[in-house]
């Protein structure tokens, strides 16, 4: 079946520009997560949506950074006001959750390249 | 709070040769451990875990980690490597309970020599 996918697969954009990016995680999947790679901070966790539940927000960089999961299923995290430090490979996961410890399925990632 | 520890950010083995690849890890929690590979511009895909039960895991590839609680340790290891294995190796950590974000590691990479 499909994996998870995301869009862009690059984005550059100007300091100071509003971006949005995408994740279409698998099919009836109840968790989704945002991560960052960098080269200076490497694998981060950003946040965390499960269900209806309140997201956990606990890994977001500052409030110039936004996520929503629409009816459960896609996600937009969307970056106000970028800035180069936030130049980066966003890796969104999804699993199924049953209580910890599941596999999480990762899409291929959006390059953002702030200039 | 949890952390990942991978000791060096480069590794160098022959084909054929041992792949030991090292991950030490803190946790506060009983941890599920995971090892992800990482192949040039592509995600992160699962090699194995370990939740409960058996402390020897195996998983894809002729991989398999071993959890040993006394040493905090989870290293990977293949017998005999391939030129397929090269690849960027992250070791990562969660607690139990339903949120398992992921702690990971800075990643290994794995260079295969013919």
């Amino acid at each position: 079946g499909a994996g998870v996918s995301q869009s862009p697969s690059n984005k550059v954009t100007e300091k100071g520009k509003d971006v949005e990016l995408r994740c279409d995680p698998i099919s009836g999947h109840t968790a989704l997560y945002w991560y960052r790679q960098s080269l200076g901070q490497g694998l981060e966790f950003l946040i965390y949506f499960q269900g209806n539940s309140a997201p956990d927000k606990s890994g977001l960089p500052s409030d110039r950074f936004s996520a929503e999961r629409t009816g459960g299923s896609v996600s937009t995290l969307t970056i106000q006001r970028t800035q180069q430090e936030d130049s980066a490979v966003y890796l969104c996961a999804s699993s199924f959750q049953r209580g910890g410890g599941e596999e999480q399925y990762f899409g291929p990632g959006t390059r953002l390249t702030v200039t | 709070a949890q952390s990942v520890t991978q000791l060096g950010s480069h590794v160098s083995v022959s084909e054929g040769a041992l792949v030991l690849l090292r991950c030490n890890y803190s946790s506060s929690v009983p941890p599920y451990l995971f090892w992800y590979v990482q192949y040039p511009n592509q995600g992160l895909q699962l090699l194995l875990k370990y939740t409960t039960g058996a402390t020897l895991v195996k998983g894809i590839n002729g991989f398999e980690a071993e959890f040993k609680k006394s040493e905090t340790s989870f290293h990977l290891t293949k017998p005999s490597a391939h030129m397929s294995d090269a690849a960027e190796y992250f070791c990562a950590v969660s607690g139990p309970g339903a949120n398992s974000k992921l702690t990971f590691g800075k990643g290994i990479t794995l260079s295969v020599r013919p």
